[in-house]
């Protein structure tokens, strides 16, 4: 079964950081990719960031680039992302999810529960 | 950038009834890359479709989808109680990943 379990969630200041963390299970984890996609309180979906299962290829939208910063490690099936310059508006819950694969590689196909990013003073 | 827009932002409807969500994309997309989810109060989004017309593992075949070029559409032929929520549009390209603002579809 897989499983997808995002931590690391809480509340910051503007400007400040946080290291959100998504443990995976189930699946081949290096053969995947891995995203990250927020929420905000009572908002629709928004994609942040995507990583290969390689590691070798990240993506970011342009809300984040530049602040946000994708990585995993294989060996703990582990995918991480660093968010910096935190503004009000980064205040979401963050969705970590698995990639599909083949022809459907773009979808997102299993999701965490999600973890909730407050930046506020 | 892809921008999608849905319509309806609510759709008012009984249980038995049909229901059809619109998303159109700001400028013709591969139907190849256009999926759509739905998520309930407080749960997690489930990917109902890929390939725009492709169901999702587990999936009623009440659910169906179509479109091409700018205009797709989800399409659900009978409603259930646990159908009522909110739809999502996404489409990939360019290595970006674009949803849709979202259709409520609510109980009348």
């Amino acid at each position: 079964e897989v499983q997808v379990l995002e931590s690391g969630g809480g509340l910051v200041q503007p400007g400040g950081s946080l290291r959100l963390s998504c443990a995976a299970s189930g699946f081949t984890f290096r053969n995947y990719a891995m995203r990250w996609v927020r929420q905000a309180p009572g908002k629709g979906l928004e994609w942040v960031s995507s990583v290969s299962g390689g590691g070798e290829s990240t993506a970011y939208a342009g809300s984040v680039k530049g602040r946000f910063t994708i990585s995993r490690d294989n060996s703990k099936n582990t995918v991480y992302l660093q968010l910096s310059s935190l503004r009000a508006e980064d205040t979401a819950v963050y969705y970590c999810a698995k990639g599909g694969s083949g022809s459907s590689y773009y979808v997102f196909d299993y999701w965490g529960q999600g973890t909730l990013v407050t930046v506020s003073s | 950038e892809i921008v999608l827009t849905q319509s309806p932002g609510t759709l008012s409807l009984s249980p038995g009834e049909r229901a059809t969500l619109s998303c159109r994309a700001s400028q013709s997309v591969s139907s190849n890359y256009l999926a759509w989810y739905q998520q309930k109060p407080g749960q997690t989004p489930r990917l109902l479709m890929y390939g725009a017309s492709s169901r999702a593992t587990g999936i009623p075949d009440r659910f169906s989808g179509s479109g091409s070029g700018t205009d797709f559409t989800l399409t659900i032929s009978r409603l259930e109680p646990e159908d009522f929520a909110v739809y999502y549009c996404q489409h990939y390209g360019d290595s970006l990943w674009t949803f849709g603002q979202g259709t409520k579809v609510e109980i009348k």
